[in-house]
């Protein structure tokens, strides 16, 4: 079974540009999650979708992110303009049945940096 | 804002011991979930306990969960360097603000 992919693997960006990354989750999942995880820490919940519904954006910073799902399937997260606090590690994980927050499934990360 | 915190933040062991990882955590909860994450990598599911269970298995794991103290282990037994990494628990919170939430970690550093 093929994993959740996710592009690009690196960014590395100026302050006040904009970046994107995209999430093609597990055939069949669907739940998406996308996470943000600073050096050190724990991963921190942006944004949960159920098929292609919002669930929880709560901890999304919604002056400068944003994000979609097309279809219920493939997802985009987008950061306009970029602050150097975002240089972070942004997974996507998709987790099966209608529930969601049980056994989710993680892609290996992009790795963003903004100077 | 982390539900779960993890104690030790880091662990230093020789192989063949094994490793004990705890986590604290402050709501109620639906179940209590423990991830591994390689450096550089994604997330890996190891083990779901939900919060009816008390202790579950899984190959060389073991997770305990204390509800009235908030509280839960993971035992990690006969320790192999293929195990170091980090070692995260995530809680489900009950009630309508359903998340998944990740402590910070406990870094696990197996000697050969």
């Amino acid at each position: 079974e093929a994993g959740v992919a996710q592009s690009p693997r690196y960014k590395i960006i100026e302050k006040r540009q904009s970046v994107a990354f995209w999430c093609n989750p597990i055939s069949g999942h669907a739940t998406l999650y996308w996470y943000q995880q600073i050096l050190g820490q724990g991963p921190k919940l942006l944004i949960q979708f159920q098929n292609n519904g919002v669930v929880d954006d709560s901890q999304l910073p919604k002056d400068r992110f944003s994000a979609e799902r097309l279809k219920g399937v493939d997802s985009t997260l987008k950061i306009q303009p970029a602050k150097l606090e975002d240089s972070a590690v942004y997974l996507c994980a998709s987790s099966p049945g209608q529930v969601g927050n049980e056994k989710l499934f993680f892609g290996s990360g992009t790795q963003l940096s903004v100077l | 804002s982390q539900q779960g915190e993890e104690d030790p933040q880091a662990l230093s062991i020789q192989e063949g011991e094994n490793a004990t990882m705890n986590c604290s955590y402050k709501t109620s909860i639906n179940n209590l979930q423990w991830y591994r994450q390689n450096s550089g990598r994604g997330l890996v599911h190891l083990i779901l306990i939900r919060s009816n269970e008390r202790e579950k298995h899984s190959g060389r794991l073991r997770v305990t969960l204390d509800t009235s103290k908030k509280s839960s282990s993971l035992l990690i037994t006969a320790s192999r360097a293929a195990d170091t990494a980090s070692y995260f628990c995530a809680t489900d919170a009950s009630g309508s603000a359903r998340q998944l939430t990740f402590g910070s970690g406990t870094q696990l550093t197996v000697l050969p």
